[in-house]
């Protein structure tokens, strides 16, 4: 089983529409979960920190599922500017020293 | 801020040849992270510092790679001798504090 598994995607979706991603991981000691976005030919940058209580930033909304260890994002009136590559992110240290990130996830908002 | 600085962007090479990549953590930053990114692999762990010390090197692919930092404000990433198989994308990141990694804007290598 891969550290940290997403759906490649790629999410077509048109402007407006609300998608979802999700990201399962294997190490149940994990403590730190992040979402990056990563645009063509440029560097991951962070987007969110996902926390156990959930946690919402703008259209942007974190899950995360310690149970099934599962983390989710969620996008709300997507814009054109969202089209990216979404990296779940997971700590494999039981700190923040060793993040480990996923395939990313590849979205894609047309007019 | 100037962020992470990495050099040079882009490096071609030809196969056998040494190539050194090189990072300028951001100021204060304690932890840096090398790391390296193909269509194929997605983004792949190499190393990592905590204070200039190597703390897990495991993702290093073999003895022809090696990294150093010999102090806060710099770190190297050599390849000796390179392969056409490292050709990717290296990154350098750092952290200063609880959260995610600040990325350089990477160095696109091509080994022919």
């Amino acid at each position: 089983r891969k550290e940290v598994e997403q759906d490649p995607g790629p999410f077509n979706v048109p402007e407006g529409a609300t998608v979802a991603f999700n990201c399962t991981y294997s190490n149940s000691a994990s403590q730190s979960f992040f979402w990056y976005r990563q645009d063509c030919r440029k560097e991951p940058k962070l987007l969110m920190s996902v926390y156990s209580s959930g946690n919402e930033d703008g259209r942007f909304t974190a899950q995360l599922n310690r149970a099934s260890q599962y983390i989710s994002l969620l996008i709300r009136d997507s814009k054109l500017s969202d089209s990216a590559t979404y990296l779940c992110v997971v700590d494999f240290s039981g700190g923040y020293n060793k993040l480990i990130f996923g395939a990313g996830t590849r979205l894609a908002v047309h007019p | 801020d100037a962020g992470v600085i990495q050099s040079p962007r882009h490096e071609v090479t030809e196969m056998g040849q040494e190539v050194t990549l090189r990072c300028k953590p951001i100021s204060g930053h304690n932890s840096l992270f090398w790391y390296r990114q193909t269509m194929m692999r997605g983004l792949e762990l190499l190393i990592y510092f905590n204070n200039n010390v190597p703390i897990d090197d495991s993702g290093m692919p073999e003895d022809r790679f090696s990294a150093k930092m010999p102090n806060a404000s710099f770190s190297t990433l050599k390849i000796q001798p390179s392969e056409p198989r490292d050709s990717a994308v290296y990154f350098c990141a750092s952290r200063g504090g609880a959260g995610g990694y600040t990325f350089g804007s990477g160095t696109r290598l091509t080994v022919v």
